[in-house]
């Protein structure tokens, strides 16, 4: 079955050491995005990818930082994790284009980020 | 500033009985509406959208949702709750643009089912 698919599902950390998230998807869907979530809050948007365009949100700390080397594979850096940063963190996929506002997203399963 | 709002924090629903969940939105022109559910430690599924036509839209597990234009509301229904419903959900709504391009999804602050045995 086409999915999303995010690894490591649980990653725990130290205050202040670099931490790395991945995504990948069989979709073939050109737009992928990361979310930060917080205790069942509304999922925040932190950027996205329009195939190789990245485009970040405006409130998105610039500790957090994303590389996208090819269509199917997405990374969420995390440069010096604080405890704020500790969350669940959500890869979406999307297919773009004319249409693609009316398109649905499709959500991998998640990484809960622990930070010690 | 274009918004979704979820009026309740928390609805409780016995098995079996019929089940609403009410989203309301504050976007200009005719956005997207849609609804994911997330289970816990899981990511969002999603459930219905509306794009445009009918405005009772089907979608998975037995779920419904009616849009009104003119109250501006996109509320989930069921007619017949069951135990496993019982998760978060979010109302989601995406601005339409004229030329295609991308606009992020506004969402809700979600909702959370309760069904009782």
């Amino acid at each position: 079955d086409a999915m999303v698919i995010q690894n490591p599902r649980y990653q725990v950390t130290q205050f202040g050491k670099p931490v790395t998230l991945s995504c990948s998807q069989t979709l073939n869907h050109n737009v992928m995005y990361w979310y930060q979530q917080k205790s069942s809050q509304a999922p925040k948007l932190l950027f996205h990818y329009y195939d190789k365009d990245f485009n970040n949100e405006a409130d998105t700390p610039d500790n957090f930082q994303s590389r996208r080397p090819n269509t199917s594979f997405c990374f969420l850096d995390i440069r010096s994790p604080g405890l704020g940063d500790a969350a669940m963190y959500l890869c979406a996929t999307s297919r773009g284009g004319t249409t693609g506002s009316r398109n649905e997203q499709f959500f991998g399963p998640g990484t809960r980020l622990t930070v010690l | 500033a274009q918004s979704v709002a979820q009026p309740e924090d928390q609805v409780n629903v016995a098995e079996g009985n019929p089940l609403t969940v009410k989203c309301t939105y504050s976007v200009s022109g005719n956005p997207y509406l849609f609804w994911y559910v997330q289970y816990p430690n899981r990511g969002l599924q999603f459930l219905l959208k509306y794009i445009t036509g009918d405005n009772l839209v089907k979608g998975s597990y037995g779920f419904e949702a009616e849009f009104n234009k003119s109250q501006t509301s996109f509320h989930l229904k069921k007619p017949s709750a069951l135990v496993s419903d019982s998760a978060l959900y979010f109302c989601a709504v995406r601005p339409r643009l004229l030329s295609g391009g991308y606009n992020k999804l506004i969402f809700g602050a979600g909702t959370r089912l309760a069904v009782h045995p």
